[in-house]
């Protein structure tokens, strides 16, 4: 099944430095691969997202890439803020005999200090 | 207007207890997911349901039951609750199996004493 590796898994920085997270997956038929941050306390949500058919989606301070031939993707945030600090998860869409699912990494805890 | 709401956001209770979950999306989606996340922040899929269909178990112990009276909403009953149940189980809806963005209710943590 799919497996979805993610690192770091905690990532401090200053504020206004950038910030990249990494993650591979190993199923060459996920096609789906989108970004939740979660802060303390509170439900994941979407920030971005991107498709096997493109290689590289930006909005405003964050972009995430992608490498099909690798298998693998990253979450690019820049001029980082204190409200940035949260947990990053990425995902891919499983598709199986069993149905379809996100699988998610383990998750980045990201700390912007001031 | 919660979009994903789900009931109790807290469940202290003892062990060899059974409790119930309620979730219901007012998104009008046909697909809703019950992931569990553990102390360490793992998110984990534990079923999903489409059109009141049960699509995925994720090897999850039969103690854990969920039901979809309607494609609105998706409940989780445990029986015989463990230490190790002790985690905060999200619902999530999305538009369709393979369409369309998660969207994920506020947690309910359940502590298992």
């Amino acid at each position: 099944g799919e497996n979805v590796e993610q690192h770091p898994s905690t990532l401090s920085v200053q504020e206004g430095d950038s910030a990249v997270i990494k993650c591979t997956y190993s199923d060459s038929a996920s096609n789906y691969f989108p970004w939740y941050k979660q802060e303390l306390g509170k439900r994941p949500q979407l920030i971005i997202d991107i498709r096997s058919n493109v290689g590289e989606k930006k909005d405003q301070r964050i972009a995430v890439t992608l490498n099909k031939t690798a298998k693998h993707f990253s979450l690019h945030i820049t001029e980082t803020q204190p409200e940035d600090s949260a947990v990053y998860f990425c995902a891919a869409r499983r598709t199986n005999q069993a149905g379809t699912a996100l699988i998610f990494g383990k998750g980045t805890t990201l700390s912007v200090s001031s | 207007d919660t979009a994903v709401s789900q009931t109790p956001k807290y469940l202290v209770t003892q062990m060899g207890n059974d409790k119930s979950i309620k979730c219901e999306q007012n998104l009008g989606h046909d697909t809703m997911y019950w992931y569990k996340q553990d102390s360490k922040k793992f998110l984990k899929i534990m079923f999903s349901y489409n059109n009141k269909e049960l699509i995925i178990n994720e090897t999850v112990p039969n103690r854990f039951s969920p039901k979809s009276p309607d494609k609105a909403h998706l409940n989780l009953h445990i029986n015989s609750l463990e230490l190790g149940d002790s985690a905060v189980y999200f619902c999530a809806s999305s538009r369709g199996q393979t369409t369309g963005e998660l969207f994920f209710g506020e947690g309910s943590r359940l502590t298992v004493l």
